[in-house]
């Protein structure tokens, strides 16, 4: 069984650089996709980012100019990087794991919630 | 990219079935098979209930079920309980190799 555990400041300063760390055990992450998910307060989803197998990613465009995902394979860990920030991006974080095809998340971190505030 | 369409909120008794609907376009759900929806109580993280399409991941019961016509898919629970009030969204792969999600719709078990 995969688990997934998001972990990161819970606050950052508006313009400066919101970074998150997903562990994952159970499973490997050079063997599997991952993805960055988050939730404004009381709001829908948006996707965030792929990890691939590879190294490889894939961000939404919408966020791609400020977005990083990369990986540590020793630790078993990839994590978000999330430049300029500002209120709009505050939300639950949650980091996940792919499933057969790229539209399906079928194990799911319990979020963790940054605010965006000076 | 634009989110899928879902309507904000669904209601139903216990015992009855629902239909959830989620709205894309050929470039996401009208271009491809793979289409899934989620199921999320209340300060909990999202579940999977169903992938492509329609397929249930183990343990989720046979009383949900998902279809799906040109660019809109849906998400069907039958023999309504109060366990399953709930937010649901459906989430769809796109021409752009990315991950799109609808709205989401509030479920209510009267």
């Amino acid at each position: 069984q995969v688990q997934l555990q998001e972990s990161g400041p819970g606050l950052v300063k508006p313009s400066e650089t919101l970074s998150l760390t997903c562990t994952v055990s159970g499973g490997s992450i050079s063997t599997h996709y991952w993805s960055w998910i988050r939730q404004p307060p009381g709001k829908g989803l948006e996707w965030i980012g792929y990890l691939f197998s590879s190294g490889g990613t894939n961000y939404n465009p919408s966020l791609k100019s400020r977005l990083t995902i990369s990986r540590d394979t020793s630790k078993s860990q990839f994590a978000l990087r999330l430049s300029s920030v500002t209120a709009a991006d505050t939300a639950i974080y949650y980091c996940a794991k792919v499933g057969g095809t790229l539209d399906t998340f079928d194990f799911w971190g319990q979020g963790t919630m940054v605010t965006v505030s000076s | 990219q634009s989110a899928l369409t879902q309507p904000a909120s669904v209601s139903g008794s216990p015992g009855q079935s629902i239909t959830i609907s989620c709205t894309g376009t050929s470039s996401d759900v009208g271009g491809y098979n793979y289409v899934s929806w989620y199921q999320q109580h209340p300060v909990k993280a999202p579940k999977l209930v169903i992938y492509e399409v329609n397929n249930r991941p183990s343990g989720v019961s046979n009383r949900f079920s998902g279809s799906q016509s040109g660019n809109t898919a849906s998400l069907t629970i039958s023999g309504l309980q109060a366990e399953d009030e709930a937010d649901y969204f459906c989430s769809s792969y796109t021409s752009s190799s990315t991950a799109v999600f609808g709205g989401g719709t509030k479920l209510t078990v009267v």
